[in-house]
């Protein structure tokens, strides 16, 4: 079973639409959660983090959580052309080196 | 706004050879992590880093891997013989670790190629 789980995508959604990416992850100790967005050829962005159960907001990005169901999502709103990339979801066990799993990543393409 | 430096960018470097990927942490953070990236793969955690020892390491760091923080800013990463299955993109990440706050930043990366 995998730690942490993506749909590789790619996702595609239109400029100006609504879009949502999704990860499951395996480990029920799992504290801390983290987005973050990697254009090809480059390292990994952080985009949000969300530590407990609801929705958290940073602009046209929300990210939920639901720890009794092992899920984390992202919703991107008003998506622009720039947000093509590819959106890694990493969780954190709150061991003691606070160290994050990654999952394989969703490739979203938002069409112009 | 700080940032995670990583010098080179690019190394390049035959099977057999010692290789050492520098970083620079944000000054004020505690703990500094590598990861390394294959291409096409997820990002794999490697090795984290705390009050000058090493906190947990990953099944990939064998005793080829070693890190040291050799001054104040300096965190590096050093390959004592490089393998073909080594070639991959290397991120430094560090944290502060306050509060409630774990958040990592990554830095630019190095792109290993082992020939």
């Amino acid at each position: 079973q995998k730690e942490v789980e993506q749909n590789s995508g790619p996702l595609s959604v239109p400029e100006g639409a609504i879009a949502s990416l999704n990860c499951t992850y395996s480990d029920r100790v799992s504290q801390s959660f983290f987005w973050y967005r990697q254009y090809s050829g480059k390292s990994p962005e952080l985009i949000m983090s969300i530590y407990s159960n609801g929705d958290k907001e940073d602009g046209r990005f929300t990210a939920q959580l639901n720890k009794a169901s092992q899920y984390v999502s992202l919703l991107i709103r008003d998506s622009q052309p720039s947000d093509s990339a590819t959106y890694l979801c990493a969780v954190g066990r709150g061991d003691s080196s606070y160290k994050l799993i990654f999952g394989s990543g969703t490739r979203l393409l938002v069409r112009p | 706004e700080p940032e995670v430096t990583q010098t080179p960018s690019h190394q390049v470097t035959q099977m057999g050879q010692e290789v050492i990927l520098r970083c620079v942490p944000i000054s004020n953070h505690l703990y500094f992590y590598w990861y390394r990236q294959i291409l096409g793969q997820k990002v794999e955690f490697l090795v984290s880093f705390y009050n000058n020892e090493i906190s947990e390491k990953s099944e990939i760091f064998d005793d080829q891997f070693s890190v040291e923080r050799p001054d104040g800013s300096n965190f590096t990463l050093k390959i004592r013989s490089t393998k073909l299955e080594d070639s991959a993109m290397y991120f430094c990440a560090s944290t502060r670790v306050g509060g409630s706050s774990y958040e990592q930043y990554f830095g630019p990366g190095t792109r290993l190629t082992v020939t």
